[in-house]
């Protein structure tokens, strides 16, 4: 059973680099057909979808992100991960990582985040 | 980027009703659309996609349907194990955009 496991620090000062890892056991980040996502929620708000990146390594960015965004995957590691920079009070969220699978339906492929992990807490501040 | 507002954004039902949650986008996304559900302090969960396709092991009290941009989600004989926020998820063009959210509690 694939599981996710994000990981990384807690707390981040303003300005500087948050950097998250997702670790995935009970599969490959190699394995075809899947892509790696994350998602983050600031408390007690609603989900933001933040990116993904394929096995091939191409990667799709929020553009409200995109210049302070990387997600970079490490296939002899098993991990994905996450790093945003210039961090401020406005990063501070709940963020999530999940696989993103395409599902046969009718003559096409459909996409949804079908396992994800538990999320870890960022808090951004001084 | 394409909104998905959702409606309503809270509802209170009792055991055992139907309920039924819309979301609305803001330009057609086909059916290129998934139904989440989360509890307080869990990852959300992928109820639903293609619109309307149960995802693996979730039971058929849940059911999608829609097209273009107007979407429902129907719960039906409401337990407590249902009672959670629900958000619908576009897939259809990049950014991938969630809806704000439904709060289902109980009356």
């Amino acid at each position: 059973q694939l599981h996710l496991q994000e990981s990384g620090p807690g707390l981040v000062r303003p300005s500087q680099t948050l950097s998250l890892t997702c670790s995935v056991s009970g599969g490959s980040v190699n394995s075809g057909g899947f892509f790696w996502s994350w998602v983050r929620q600031p408390t007690g708000k609603g989900l933001e979808w933040i990116g993904r990146i394929y096995t091939t390594g191409t990667t799709t960015y929020s553009p409200s992100l995109e210049s302070r965004l990387t997600i970079s995957m490490d296939t002899s590691r098993n991990q994905f991960s996450l790093e945003l920079s210039s961090v401020t009070a406005a990063d501070t969220a709940v963020y999530y990582c999940a696989r993103g699978n395409k599902f046969l339906s009718g003559n096409y492929n459909r996409n949804a985040l079908d396992v994800w992990g538990r999320g870890t807490v960022v808090t951004v501040s001084s | 980027a394409i909104q998905m507002t959702q409606s309503p954004s809270s509802l209170s039902a009792s055991i055992g009703d139907r309920v039924t949650i819309a979301c609305r986008a803001s330009q057609g996304v086909r059916i290129d659309l998934s139904w989440y559900q989360q509890k307080p302090g869990r990852a959300p969960k992928l109820l639903i996609y293609a619109a309307s396709t149960l995802h693996t092991g979730v039971p058929s009290k849940f059911s999608g349907n829609g097209s273009g941009t107007d979407f429902t989600l129907t719960i039906s004989n409401l337990q407590p194990e249902d009672f959670a926020t629900y958000y619908c998820l576009q897939d259809y063009k990049y950014p991938w955009t969630f809806g704000q959210g439904t709060k289902v509690d109980i009356k």
